[in-house]
Order: structure tokens, then C-alpha cells, then sequence
């Protein structure tokens, strides 16, 4: 079965570089979102979207920005970086209200 | 809103001990709970799931979980441990709102050991 793709897998940027982090859902998954895992953190949502439109925000910096295109994979845009922003990087889709689907997520380490 | 508390952000158990993690979720609505598993340097796994009906879920790699309504607990259980069940487990609820955009919220988290 098809699964949640994350690209890349594993990112090394510069402070004050930018980032894209790609994210394709399943298939007929209507539901995006995003969540930031730090080191030895649990996951945090940043942002979602449903229907290519944005329908959550949680803890997500100012620096960063998400969108959804009309194929349905999304693509988290982050700039400025800082160490801090090292982390793994979770996209999960889903397609009723309890099929959720998790990416094996892009790892972003900021030197 | 809706959280979730894990109860000792690490568990250490002998091989082939019962496996007891504990969750407590807050929900002002009937909640949709997860557990899922996190070996090092991958992505989350689901090992289960409550919606609806039955309160014993039963998961993969023989776990299981049973929802208690009158308790707002969600525990892990699984009866004989094995050195590959060493990982990271969290415990999730799905932040249920109008429109349905819900997304999980996820406890701390608990480290679980298994030592021969």
C-alpha cells in the first residue's frame, strides 16, 4: 500500500539558510499536516491543511510557512534557520477521522 | 481542549515481564486515542487505536490497550516483553473540533527498556 513520502530524508543547512521540506500524502488523503519532533521531544504540530487550504496553526514560527498545491502534496518552507530549528520533521495525512497516516519523516540538522 | 499525560518518561522491564505504560488523556468529547511506537531514528509507527465500540483494542507485536471511560486512561499493556520491544512509545488523542481538521496531540512520551 501506498505510504506517506517525505523528501529528503535527512537535511544538513547553515544557520540563516533557507529549507523545503516536501511532503506527499496518500492518495484521496484530504488532510495534511505537519509536526516538529526535537530531540528528545514529543511531536509538535505546526500546521495543517485540508483541501489544500490551510485549517490549523499551532506552534509554528513566523520564519516558516506551509502550503498545499493541487496535487495534494504539501511543502514546508523554512528560512532564516537556527540551531534550534534542528529536528525531525513529520508530515502525516489522513482520510477520516481516525486514519492517520505518518511519513518517515526528514531529519534537518542546522550546523 | 483536549491533552494527553504519560505517566514515567522511562519504563524498564525484564524480558518477558508485563509491558504497563501509562496514558491519561483530558477530552471534553467521546476521544479517539492511539498509541504509537518510535524506534530510534525512524517515524511513528501505529500500534493501535480506540474509536468506537470494544474498549480492549488490540494492536501489533501483541499489544493492547483498554480505554476506561470512568478512569480517562488509555494504558499500554503487553503480557511478556522481548528485547525488540525497546523503543519510544507515545500516546495520542485526536483534537477534535468542528470541521474535523483534527490533529493529534501527543503525550511526552515514555522510553521503554528491556534488559535480559
Amino acid at each position: 500500500a501506498a505510504g506517506v513520502i517525505q523528501s529528503p530524508r535527512h537535511l544538513i543547512k547553515e544557520k540563516r539558510e533557507t529549507a523545503t521540506l516536501k511532503c506527499y500524502p496518500i492518495p484521496r488523503h484530504d488532510t495534511v499536516y505537519w509536526y516538529q519532533q526535537g530531540p528528545g521531544q514529543d511531536p509538535q504540530f505546526l500546521i495543517s491543511f485540508y483541501e489544500k487550504m490551510q485549517s490549523d496553526k499551532g506552534s509554528i514560527p513566523d520564519r516558516f510557512s506551509a502550503q498545499q498545491f493541487s496535487d495534494y502534496h504539501s511543502e514546508l518552507n523554512m528560512s532564516s534557520l537556527e540551531l534550534g530549528d534542528s529536528a525531525l520533521y513529520f508530515c502525516a495525512s489522513r482520510s477520516n477521522p481516525y486514519g492517520y497516516t505518518f511519513g518517515s519523516g526528514t531529519r534537518l540538522t542546522v550546523v | 481542549a483536549q491533552s494527553v499525560t504519560q505517566l514515567g518518561s522511562h519504563v524498564s522491564v525484564s524480558e518477558g515481564a508485563l509491558v504497563l505504560l501509562r496514558c491519561n488523556y483530558s477530552s471534553s468529547v467521546p476521544p479517539y486515542l492511539f498509541w504509537y511506537v518510535q524506534y530510534p531514528n525512524q517515524g511513528l509507527q501505529l500500534l493501535l487505536k480506540y474509536t468506537t465500540g470494544a474498549t480492549l483494542v488490540k494492536g501489533i507485536n501483541g499489544f493492547e490497550a483498554e480505554f476506561k471511560k470512568s478512569e480517562t486512561s488509555f494504558h499500554l499493556t503487553k503480557p511478556s516483553a522481548h528485547m525488540s520491544d525497546a523503543a519510544e512509545y507515545f500516546c495520542a488523542v485526536s483534537d477534535q473540533k468542528s470541521g474535523g481538521y483534527n490533529k493529534l496531540i501527543f503525550g511526552a512520551g515514555t522510553r521503554l527498556a528491556v534488559h535480559p
